[in-house]
């Protein structure tokens, strides 16, 4: 299993501003992750963090909104750019190691007021 | 479309018996599932797994059984405990889609003492 850390664990951020989310994993993992929890809803993918390069987006989300990076195989971020309400959610970053299991960050409960 | 469905938001159970949680998938190139548990401000804790070649997968108290020709899972969690009470998430993935991973909507297990 993996050991994930993100930070902040929570922020209440006025909108129009950015919040950049930090995501250490304690191992290398082959693949990391970055999804969205809305209120009352369901998990789901923003984006596949690639090392080294440009970020896979899912249908819906755009590198303008949700910029990644992943300088390393242990390392990542994500900003959400030009926040408003709507952004107010739980970010979570995921990796997956050899296995197919993916492990999970405690989250970061984003509020935008 | 929501490829991964939990049509149950919530489940009540006495402590000692039997919880059952269920999911269905409409993607039939789905081979690998996975059931994952969530206490609020917390991420998502991986619980067990099952991949398509098999029907039944058991780890101590937990056991997950796929019926491919219905599309359907089910988490068994025996003998419920209060501390299982928390909100469960199915999610599934293709061999082919590098680790992500498609969430049911979750469903909110209370274990009564």
């Amino acid at each position: 299993s993996a050991v994930i850390s993100q930070k902040p664990s929570r922020d209440i951020c006025q909108r129009g501003t950015s919040l950049t989310i930090q995501c250490q994993v304690d191992s290398q993992v082959t693949m990391m992750f970055w999804y969205r929890q809305q209120p009352g809803q369901s998990l789901t993918l923003i984006a596949t963090a690639n090392q080294g390069s440009e970020a896979t987006y899912e249908s819906g989300f755009v590198i303008d909104k949700f910029p990644i990076s992943r300088p390393n195989l242990t390392f990542s971020t994500l900003t959400v750019s030009n926040m408003s309400p709507e952004d107010s959610s739980i970010y979570l970053c995921s990796a997956v190691t050899g296995n197919t299991e993916a492990f999970f960050g405690q989250g970061t409960r984003l509020t935008v007021v | 479309d929501q490829q991964v469905k939990q049509n149950s938001p919530s489940l009540s159970v006495q402590e000692g018996r039997i919880s059952i949680l269920n999911c269905d998938y409409t993607n039939s190139m789905f081979d690998y599932f996975l059931w994952y548990k969530k206490y609020p401000a917390e991420g998502p804790t991986f619980l067990i797994s099952i991949s398509s070649i098999k029907d039944k997968n058991e780890d101590g108290r937990f056991t997950v059984f796929l019926n491919k020709s219905a599309k359907h899972l089910s988490l068994h969690i025996v003998p419920s405990q209060p501390g299982d009470s928390a909100v469960y998430f199915c999610a599934a993935s293709g061999h082919n889609q590098g680790g992500k991973l498609i969430f049911g909507q979750g469903t909110e297990l209370s274990v009564k003492p």
